[in-house]
């Protein structure tokens, strides 16, 4: 079975700060994707990043980082130098090659100025 | 990125009436295109998958002929909550996906309001 645990429900920080966000996954398949997202207040589902299983590689984007780990079937999220606009739920998502997303439940992070 | 329109952002009608929802893909074409359901501060629960001209495949306890799904085109699914009540009230967002990728891009949703 599939599965993608983000135990952190809640992040309370302050501008300027980093906060990493921690997601677990489990499945079988040697094969996979890994997903981040970011819900707003709006609503609208934002796409962040997409990782297939076979690639290791941290990545970096501006002020977000990822860090997957086969190892320990991980792949959290770093956000550096945290901005009041980053306030947002952020879901990480597993998708294991049968056109489905199985969603963690999120993990809501509130940036105060 | 990829952009999905979802209209309307927000309804709200009486019980017993059906409501249209409509998902569009504006800057591609979607094979495929999901719905889910979010209730507050829940995470997101397919609902379907509508692949382009065929029939909608439902997940395990959706109604099929409550929550009716049209892909008709492309570019364009629906989604039609038939005699609605208040307990459809819910929050729903419909993504899409282009042919061989694997990256579904949402659109804004709908927060459907049921008196």
């Amino acid at each position: 079975a599939q599965k993608v645990t983000q135990a952190q429900t809640e992040i309370s920080v302050v501008e300027k700060e980093d906060v990493t966000l921690d997601c677990v996954y489990e499945t079988r398949d040697t094969t996979y994707y890994l997903f981040w997202y970011k819900q707003p207040p709006s609503g609208e589902l934002v796409f962040l990043i997409r990782r297939n299983s076979f690639d290791e590689q941290n990545e970096i984007s501006g002020r977000y980082s990822w860090n997957f780990q086969k190892s320990t079937s991980s792949f959290n999220f770093t956000i550096t130098a945290s901005q009041v606009v980053d306030s947002a739920v952020y879901f990480c998502a597993l998708d294991t090659g049968f056109q489905k997303l199985v969603f963690g439940t999120g993990t809501r992070l509130l940036v105060s100025p | 990125g990829a952009v999905v329109s979802q209209h309307p952002s927000r309804v709200i009608c009486k019980s017993g009436t059906s409501v249209k929802i409509e998902c569009r893909s504006l800057d591609f074409q979607a094979t495929t295109m999901f719905w889910y359901r979010q209730f507050p501060k829940q995470s997101l629960m397919l609902m379907a998958t509508s692949n382009e001209g065929s029939k909608a495949t439902y997940e395990q306890g959706v109604e099929k002929d409550k929550f009716l799904i049209n892909h008709a085109s492309l570019t364009l699914s629906t989604l039609t909550v038939t005699s609605a009540h208040p307990e459809d009230s819910s929050f729903y967002i419909c993504s899409a996906r282009s042919s061989g990728g694997n990256i579904q891009y949402f659109g804004a949703g709908t927060r459907l309001s049921v008196l």
